[in-house]
């Protein structure tokens, strides 16, 4: 256990909703990304916080993704009208800016969605 | 950008025997660390080697950086079957633009 949590654990949805999860990172991080990861292949990077801003996002990341981190503690992934090809693997990871770890990421679990 | 590429995709070996997995990278980085990943499970940090360094150790764990290839190897040694996983590279800069490779799948037999 890492110390980052995420929820649900799994979700199984039809085409068309929407859908939202949650990542609470290491409480005294103040950057948290958020990954989708596939079958057989590694994570591919969505958007990236630090405290409160988004800093970076995925040309991965079309207009029916959102992510928000309003207090620059918890974090959602929001996913509208969703498509089979949103089946994957979501992961969000932790990390801070100090200088002797800056570069390691703490992973939650991940939540694991289905689209029907 | 930046893009990791995992060496050899799959490798198995016998329990005790040395294993070795190989990553590449495009652009100029800071640092590089490397991950495990049990199936269905997130991902756990291993270790994370700097731009100006050349080789690290953390118990069985040994990675070597060559930053004029941009290349970067992790060696397993005495190999457990418990250490059965995907293992990925993940290259950055300044704590950003994490981009991580396909990754090498290692089976360890017992």
């Amino acid at each position: 256990d890492t110390g980052v949590s995420q929820d649900p654990r799994h979700k199984i949805t039809k085409r068309g909703q929407n859908v939202t999860f949650r990542c609470d990172p290491i409480s005294e991080h103040n950057r948290l990304y958020w990954y989708r990861q596939t079958l057989g292949q590694g994570p591919e990077f969505l958007t990236y916080f630090q405290n409160e801003a988004q800093l970076e996002k995925s040309r991965l990341l079309s207009d029916r993704f959102s992510a928000e981190r309003p207090k620059g503690s918890f974090s959602t992934l929001e996913i509208q009208r969703t498509e089979q090809g949103d089946s994957a693997m979501y992961l969000c990871a932790s990390g801070t800016q100090d200088s002797p770890t800056s570069g390691t990421q703490y992973f939650g679990p991940g939540t694991r969605l289905l689209v029907l | 950008s930046q893009q990791g590429e995992e060496d050899p995709q799959a490798l198995s070996i016998q329990e005790g025997e040395n294993a070795t997995m190989n990553c590449s990278y495009k652009t100029s980085i800071n640092n590089l660390q490397w991950y495990r990943q049990n199936s269905g499970r997130g991902l756990v940090h291993l270790i994370l080697i700097r731009s100006n360094e050349r080789e690290k150790h953390s118990g069985r764990l040994r990675v070597t950086l060559d930053t004029s290839k941009k290349s970067s190897s992790l060696l397993i040694t005495a190999s457990r079957a418990a250490d059965t996983a995907s293992y990925f590279c993940a290259s950055s800069r300044y704590g950003q633009n994490f981009v991580f490779g396909p990754g090498t799948r290692l089976s360890v037999l017992p």
